[in-house]
């Protein structure tokens, strides 16, 4: 049972235009929501964080949205840049789970020069 | 270098046999995580360690297990292998002043033949 869905396997983009990621949930308990990020023969790394508290954490280019009503979350990155390709998942934790976290199948994200 | 090391980096085996995979997690954390990513699908939860003792376990097959060790570095044995279990596997870490945000290192990609 995928928790977690990301239903975008690959998304193409121009440089400079405006790269949309988009993740869906199913549990109502999850409170905690991240993005991570992985390139090539690489573990994720972390890039963006919300709590269920809020609906929009910002950080530099990157910028997450929360509507917990839909139970949907999206990654914006303006300007898409080259270097931003990678393969962006998305991940949920309910605090009464401990840290235990569900991810998503993730999103390639590939930025055109 | 995440601080998260896995070895070995690639392991071919064949169906049947047994391999362990090992996970230094990065200094001063004490929780350690195994994930599986299978082609075309997200990071499955398999376990998750905290100093030494089993915490959670997620999708984890019983032919299966792992430990932690008192140096805090965890081993996955996989054993009477499956085509199927041909996979790339990842450790991750935190510590509980950071609960949220994992460090994960560069994975195992495992193939069985």
């Amino acid at each position: 049972d995928q928790q977690v869905k990301q239903n975008s396997p690959s998304l193409s983009v121009q440089e400079g235009r405006i790269s949309i990621l988009n993740c869906d949930y199913t549990n109502s308990m999850f409170d905690y929501f991240l993005w991570y990020k992985k390139y090539p023969a690489e573990g994720p790394t972390f890039l963006i964080s919300i709590s269920s508290i809020k609906d929009k954490n910002e950080d530099g280019r990157f910028t997450v949205f929360l509507n917990k009503s839909a139970k949907h979350l999206s990654l914006h990155i303006v300007p898409s840049q080259p270097g931003d390709s990678a393969v962006y998942f998305c991940a949920a934790s309910a605090s009464n789970t401990g840290n235990q976290f569900y991810f998503g199948t993730g999103t390639s994200l590939t930025v055109i020069p | 270098d995440s601080g998260v090391t896995q070895t070995p980096k690639h392991l071919i085996t064949a169906t049947g046999q047994r391999v362990t995979l090992r996970c230094s997690p990065r200094s001063g954390d004490l929780s350690v995580y195994w994930y599986q990513q299978s082609l075309d699908q997200g990071l499955q939860f398999l376990i998750q360690y905290y100093n030494g003792e089993e915490r959670a376990k997620g999708n984890i097959l019983e032919r299966f297990s792992a430990q932690q060790f008192p140096d805090l570095h965890s081993e996955l044995n996989l054993s009477s292998l499956e085509l199927g279990d041909s996979a790339l596997y990842f450790c991750a870490s935190n510590n509980p002043h950071n609960p949220y945000g994992y460090t994960f290192g560069s994975g195992t990609r495992l193939t069985v033949v």
